[in-house]
């Protein structure tokens, strides 16, 4: 079983819609979850990073964690053309000894 | 603030030639550095990475190999590229958990 798990899709959605991607994982020693977003042919950014269980909102971007489902997602509200990449999960413990990416998924907003 | 080079961006190699591939950190000191390879529609597979000068992590048995002779410098090198090595090689580096990648290098090996 892989410790991080993430629908590769591809996603394609109108602009304007909402998007919902996630990750599942395994290991509880994860605390700390990221999501980043890889544009073609470039390196990832970190987007969004969180601590433990909860959300955190930043303009038109959510991240929930749901540690009791082992379950995180990334919402993308009144998505852009400019939102299509690819986005990858990331997962670490406290120690940073066990870090982990999801295989990202892709978006793709039609304008 | 802190940025991290990689060069060349793009690189066409025969099999059986060698491999350099550097990668430069500027604004921190004593980062954990890291490689990692992207093959095309696959996920990030971590190959190497380093705490210190000369502290050298592999995670993946392969052809591949690394160097860190400078705090801010981390080297890939291979001395014979194999068809399978294509992909795309991204350094990244941390001060504490998260890792900050570069802009990445393309290697196609024919």
């Amino acid at each position: 079983q892989k410790e991080v798990e993430q629908d590769p899709g591809p996603l394609s959605v109108p602009e304007g819609a909402i998007v919902s991607l996630n990750c599942t994982y395994s290991n509880s020693a994860f605390q700390y979850f990221m999501w980043y977003r890889q544009y073609s042919r470039k390196g990832p950014e970190l987007l969004m990073y969180t601590y433990s269980s909860g959300n955190k909102e930043d303009g038109r971007f959510t991240a929930q964690v749901d540690k009791s489902s082992k379950y995180i997602s990334l919402f993308i509200r009144d998505s852009q053309p400019s939102d299509s990449a690819t986005y990858l999960c990331a997962m670490s413990s406290n120690t940073g000894n066990q870090f982990y990416f999801g295989t990202g998924t892709s978006l793709t907003v039609i304008p | 603030s802190q940025t991290i080079h990689q060069w060349p961006a793009t690189l066409v190699q025969p099999v059986g030639s060698p491999l350099s591939l550097e990668c430069t950190v500027e604004g921190t000191s004593n980062p954990n550095l890291y490689w990692y390879r992207q093959a095309a529609g696959r996920g990030l597979q971590l190959l190497f990475y380093s705490v210190g000068i000369g502290q050298i992590s592999s995670e993946v048995p392969q052809n591949l190999s690394a160097s860190r002779p400078q705090d801010r410098q981390f080297i890939l090198s291979s001395k014979k590229l194999l068809l399978s090595d294509s992909g795309f090689y991204l350094c990244a580096w941390s001060g504490g958990l998260y890792r900050f990648f570069g802009p990445g290098t393309r290697l196609t090996v024919l």
